[in-house]
């Protein structure tokens, strides 16, 4: 069964970190392009970051200028979010999908706040 | 950046209804990269098309996609309870990828 899994959300204080991971299973994850959307209480899906098979090029939404990198390791089957300089409007579900959105994760929840 | 526009924004019908979901860009989408997702409370995302018209697997036939450029519909022929949730057309073919604002598909 293809499969993956968010970790490594919490709370954090303005101006803090986080690093989310994805764990991916059940598929040849080097093969496919990989994606964060988020989902603010209440709100909708905003995509976040993709980034390309083999890691070469990576993209993220203009609202983040700079803040997020998308990574990933296809040895160990894994999509990273380092997140910096978190802001309270980044309080949100972070979904990793993979390649065209047709798998997605239960989710890690991410909130900012002092 | 394409804008996607859902209306309308909640669609109250009954079970065993028509639904018709509508999605306008800002500018022509390839239908390669336009999907719908259906969400329900507190869970994921789920695909229930790709490419515009491509049923996702396990999706039942009640869900139809279609149209191309500028405008795509997400019909679904009689409606279950189970269908009752918000729906996002999105498209991924140019960066940065976009969702529309989501239909509220609810029970009337």
């Amino acid at each position: 069964e293809m499969q993956v899994v968010e970790s490594g959300g919490g709370l954090v204080k303005p101006g803090g970190s986080l690093r989310l991971s994805c764990a991916a299973s059940g598929f040849t994850f080097s093969f496919f392009s990989m994606n964060w959307v988020r989902q603010a209480p209440g709100k909708g899906l905003e995509w976040v970051s993709s980034i390309t098979s083999s890691g070469s090029l990576m993209y993220y939404a203009d609202s983040l200028k700079g803040r997020f990198t998308i990574s990933r390791d296809n040895a160990n089957n894994s999509l990273y979010l380092q997140m910096n300089s978190l802001r309270a409007e980044d309080t949100a579900v972070y979904y990793c999908a993979k390649g065209s959105f047709d798998i997605w994760g239960q989710g890690t929840m991410v909130t900012v706040s002092s | 950046e394409i804008v996607l526009t859902q209306s309308p924004g909640t669609l109250s019908l009954s079970p065993g209804e028509r639904a018709t979901l509508s999605c306008r860009a800002s500018q022509s989408v390839d239908r390669n990269y336009l999907a719908w997702q259906q969400q329900k409370p507190g869970q994921a995302p789920r695909l229930l098309i790709f490419g515009a018209s491509n049923r996702a697997t396990g999706i039942p036939d009640r869900f139809s996609g279609s149209g191309s450029g500028t405008v795509f519909t997400l019909t679904i022929s009689r409606l279950e309870p189970e269908d009752f949730a918000v729906y996002y057309c999105q498209q991924f073919g140019s960066s940065p990828y976009t969702f529309g604002q989501g239909t509220k598909l609810e029970i009337k």
